[in-house]
């Protein structure tokens, strides 16, 4: 599986988008891009993932660039219950679990 | 109640004690999976499983074992537990047919003194 390059923390305004980056320069064709998070030290929580065209749903939106090698998560109106760990993963779909880094500590301000 | 439910939630336990931690799925999903994760840093795989029959070692199995004992049920035990193995552990599903989303307990904080 590809590796992935995300911030360590991010701060974001409460009612603005917030926009998490992820480089995933080395991915191949058959790799997905996850978007996980994890808040508090509950288990961690789908959002979204793509293969190339960019993807929404009620969460968020998922902003892949022309040539894959990086990505974006927006949330777009982030809200204090957004405050979490967000882990961007790349892997084939079926592949044998998912690598978890670090994240980016996305914290939501009032 | 819980889709994925782990126990026990949280365990303190000595040195050389043998440990088991349990997981239980009302999801119906082939595949599960465990995982650990240590303060300040993500998740690493233990192990997994596709099937009943089927078991495999993930990044990080030296220390652990695991049973699939049927469909709905995996557990991790740590057959003489080590300090270092002081974490918080968590289980995981996926459904075979879909995309690989995984569905997380709510984690079993062991504690090795």
């Amino acid at each position: 599986d590809a590796k992935t390059t995300q911030p360590p923390s991010m701060d974001c305004a409460e009612g603005r988008a917030a926009n998490l980056p992820c480089n995933h320069s080395t991915i191949s064709g058959n790799e997905y891009v996850y978007w996980y998070r994890q808040i508090h030290s509950q288990g961690p929580q789908y959002i979204i993932h793509g293969l190339k065209n960019n993807e929404t749903n009620e969460m968020a939106s998922l902003i892949i660039t022309e040539d894959r090698k990086s990505s974006t998560l927006i949330l777009p109106h982030a809200t204090l219950r957004d405050t979490a760990v967000y882990y961007c993963i790349v892997r084939v779909v079926f592949g044998a679990g998912m690598r978890f880094g670090a994240g980016t500590r996305l914290t939501v301000k009032p | 109640d819980a889709d994925v439910t782990q126990t026990p939630r949280n365990r303190i336990t000595k040195t050389g004690k043998r440990i088991m931690l349990e997981c239980s799925q009302t999801k119906g999903h082939d595949r599960m999976y465990w995982y650990r994760q240590d303060p300040g840093l993500g998740l690493r795989l233990i192990y997994y499983s596709f099937d009943v029959k089927d078991i495999n070692k993930g990044e990080i199995s030296d220390g652990y074992s695991v049973s699939r004992q049927a469909q709905a049920k995996f557990s991790l035990s740590l057959e003489s537990a080590i300090p270092n193995q002081t974490a918080l552990y968590f289980c995981a599903t996926s459904d075979a047919d879909a995309a690989g989303e995984l569905f997380f307990g709510e984690g079993s904080r062991l504690t090795v003194l």
